[in-house]
């Protein structure tokens, strides 16, 4: 009964692919995240989506493109992989508001390793 | 903008000594602060969180304290063991948009026995 899970784990590919990693949470929350972490550890947001609409949507390439069919998965598509590309992709969720004081703990999936070469 | 700026690692201990690894942070308002905890191959765990100035966060033995004068909110711990080895990223969100979270860049730990 894993809370955030993500699928694939591992996900090595060639240079100008087009990949997509998936993301599922079953813990009801209404915020879902993804994240990127570079080979130095630096974790930066990229999108969120709350009820399946997109509330950030940080200066990413626009060959990213984020989905979230419901409120328990929120996907990512990446277009003509670059070697830039390369890092540990996060997805996470957190509950959102509880009556109107804003609960924000991210709750994170065990992350998908992308290497593009 | 927000930012938040923690020690470079790593932090080399022997068990049972005593832990600090400092953060400090930039952020207009009043933010909320976390201690986040990555253990080898996994994600982030929340560690312990402080939501206005003066609170204490604690779990595990792990103490931060919000001190909004110095702009910090340094991670102790009085006794570490080989099990907290591990990467520790100090976090706040922005006070006007909660789900919106800023990262420091990580400090390993690691603890010999």
């Amino acid at each position: 009964d894993t809370a955030v899970s993500q699928t694939p784990k591992y996900l090595v590919t060639q240079m100008g692919n087009d990949k997509s990693i998936k993301c599922e949470q079953n813990l009801g929350h209404d915020t879902m995240y993804w994240y990127k972490q570079d080979s130095k550890k630096f974790l930066k947001i990229m999108f969120s989506y709350n009820n399946k609409e997109l509330i950030i949507n940080e200066t990413v390439p626009n060959r990213f493109s984020p989905k979230s069919p419901d409120k328990a998965h929120l996907n990512l598509h990446i277009n003509s992989l670059e070697l830039g590309d390369s890092a540990v992709y996060f997805c996470a969720s957190s509950p959102g508001l509880a009556g109107e004081v804003p609960y924000n703990e991210q709750f994170f999936g065990p992350g998908t390793r992308l290497t593009v070469l | 903008g927000n930012s938040v700026t923690q020690m470079e690692g790593p932090v080399t201990l022997s068990e049972e000594a005593f832990l600090t690894i400092n953060c400090t942070y930039t952020a207009t308002g009043y933010p909320s602060l976390f201690w986040y905890v990555q253990y080898p191959g996994e994600g982030l765990q929340l560690l312990l969180k402080a939501t206005k100035a003066d609170d204490k966060g604690s779990n595990k033995g792990f103490e931060a304290t919000y001190r909004k004068e110095t702009t910090s909110f340094h991670l102790e711990k009085g006794s570490v063991q080989v099990s907290d080895s591990a990467v520790y990223f100090c976090a706040l969100s922005d006070t006007y948009n909660f789900n919106k979270f800023y990262f420091g860049s990580g400090t390993k730990l690691n603890v010999k026995p």
